[in-house]
């Protein structure tokens, strides 16, 4: 099984600011074959970015994605006060695995 | 459009059985993959397993599969997946959320809004 390890745990950063999520992954995850969701508290994930670097529908060009094989990345370009949330990587090319997330909070 | 929409909150002793469910509608049900993925409180998401309506075809986590933890099961004709426990513990307590995955090598693009059970003598 292929285990995704994401950090930091916690980010702490200001409106405005760049954020920058990591999510490492045990052995290649074929194909880029990996995903990042949103969280915010008591509402189900939603899907952000998939194929390691595509756009889901409706997402703004402020998050990207980016990476291959064992190391993907979460850029979001400048944060808005609705991206405080935590967020998880999850990789679909050989079963299916989620990181443990990362918290984006206000500083 | 797409909806996903889990049966309500749930309360329960331990040794109990239970199911709860996960109807869609606005989309082809039996052309998606359903799965499943609990959240424990204030945890991240654990993927436990996931079926093909079509077919029920079912496949479990290795985390989840074992000693009849849960059963994965779906009802084609009322586009409706179910998640069951024979008997609940204490350790059940959680969010539980369905998601939808289509055919092939893709991500959940949907989500349900989530059933939490609570399992408490």
């Amino acid at each position: 099984e292929i285990v995704l390890t994401q950090s930091p745990a916690t980010l702490s950063l200001s409106p405005g600011e760049r954020a920058t999520l990591s999510c490492g992954a045990s052995q290649s995850v074929r194909s880029s074959y990996l995903a990042w969701y949103q969280q915010k508290p008591g509402l189900a994930p939603r899907l952000l970015i998939y194929d390691a670097s595509s756009r889901a529908t409706g997402i703004p060009d402020r998050f990207s994605g980016s990476g291959s094989g064992t190391d993907f990345t979460l850029t979001i370009s400048r944060l808005e006060p609705e991206d405080f949330a935590v967020y998880y990587c999850q990789q679909y090319g050989s079963s299916l695995t989620f990181g443990g997330g990362t918290k984006v909070e206000i500083k | 459009e797409v909806q996903l929409v889990q049966s309500g909150a749930e309360v329960k002793k331990p040794g109990e059985s239970l199911k709860i469910s996960c109807k869609g509608s606005g989309f082809s049900f039996t052309n998606y993959w359903i799965a499943w993925v609990r959240q424990m409180p204030g945890k991240g998401l654990e993927w436990m397993g996931i079926i093909f309506p079509a077919d029920s075809d079912t496949r479990y986590s290795p985390s989840f599969q074992g000693q009849g933890q849960v059963t994965i099961s779906a009802d084609k004709s009322i586009s409706t997946a179910y998640l069951q426990w024979s008997s609940l513990k204490a350790s059940d307590t959680a969010m539980y959320y369905c998601a939808r995955r289509d055919s092939g090598w893709k991500p959940f693009d949907f989500w349900g809004q989530g059933t939490l059970v609570t399992v408490s003598s």
